[in-house]
């Protein structure tokens, strides 16, 4: 089946600076790319997302990026702030499927 | 996105009690999905809630235990039987309108603690 790991696990970073979280996949037929945030006792919250016919998105200081050939994507934050402060997952889908598989999540420390 | 809302918020319970959790969106939706998330740990899909019929379990998770209702396309529920303290968790019921994206979004969890 599908299988998802992420890393890093835990990541400090001083405010201003850049963050990046990577997920690599195994299954090829993967299309569809989303990354979530949640906050401490929030729910998680959809913040970036990419389909296999595109290599980059961006929004504002987040972008996602895709290799489908390596087989992985990865979450780029830019100039963070103490409010990025909070643990991302990466999810896919299964294949054929609407179901999600999700990463093991990154807690992001943004140090002031 | 649709707005989703879940009841209750938290509880607090026995072992070998059940708690029975809603889930209602304001709009209908095609897929709704129950997850558990255990206290710093990631997501785990429990079950898809099918509409009108037996939901769909994920490996390791069981109709006796979790028992899902889906009557409509707007609601569901959760129940979480004969509990142990290993069923403290938050569960989360998630949604999915599929309008060519396969995106899903989420209620705002239940945090369950079993003394």
């Amino acid at each position: 089946g599908e299988n998802v790991e992420q890393h890093p696990s835990t990541l400090s970073v001083q405010e201003g600076d850049s963050a990046v979280i990577k997920c690599t996949y195994s299954d090829s037929a993967s299309n569809y790319f989303p990354w979530y945030k949640q906050e401490l006792g929030k729910r998680p919250q959809l913040i970036i997302d990419i389909r296999s016919n595109v290599g980059e998105k961006k929004d504002q200081r987040i972008a996602v990026t895709l290799n489908k050939t390596a087989k992985h994507f990865s979450l780029h934050i830019t100039e963070t702030q103490p409010e990025d402060s909070a643990v991302y997952f990466c999810a896919l889908p299964g294949p054929g499927t609407y179901k999600y598989i999700f990463g093991t999540g990154t807690r992001l420390k943004v140090l002031a | 996105s649709a707005v989703i809302s879940q009841k209750p918020s938290r509880d607090i319970c026995q072992r070998g009690t059940s708690l029975t959790i809603q889930c209602q969106v304001d709009s209908q939706v095609t897929m709704m999905f129950w997850y558990r998330q255990q206290p710093g740990q990631s997501l785990t899909l429990i079950a898809t809630a099918n509409q009108g019929s037996e939901a769909t379990y994920e490996s390791g998770f069981v109709i006796d235990k979790f028992p899902i209702s889906r009557p409509n396309l707007t609601f569901s529920t959760l129940t979480v039987s004969n509990m142990s303290p290993e069923d403290s968790s938050i569960y989360l019921c998630s949604v999915a309108v599929l309008t060519g994206k396969e995106t899903q979004y989420f209620g705002p969890g239940t945090r369950l603690l079993v003394l």
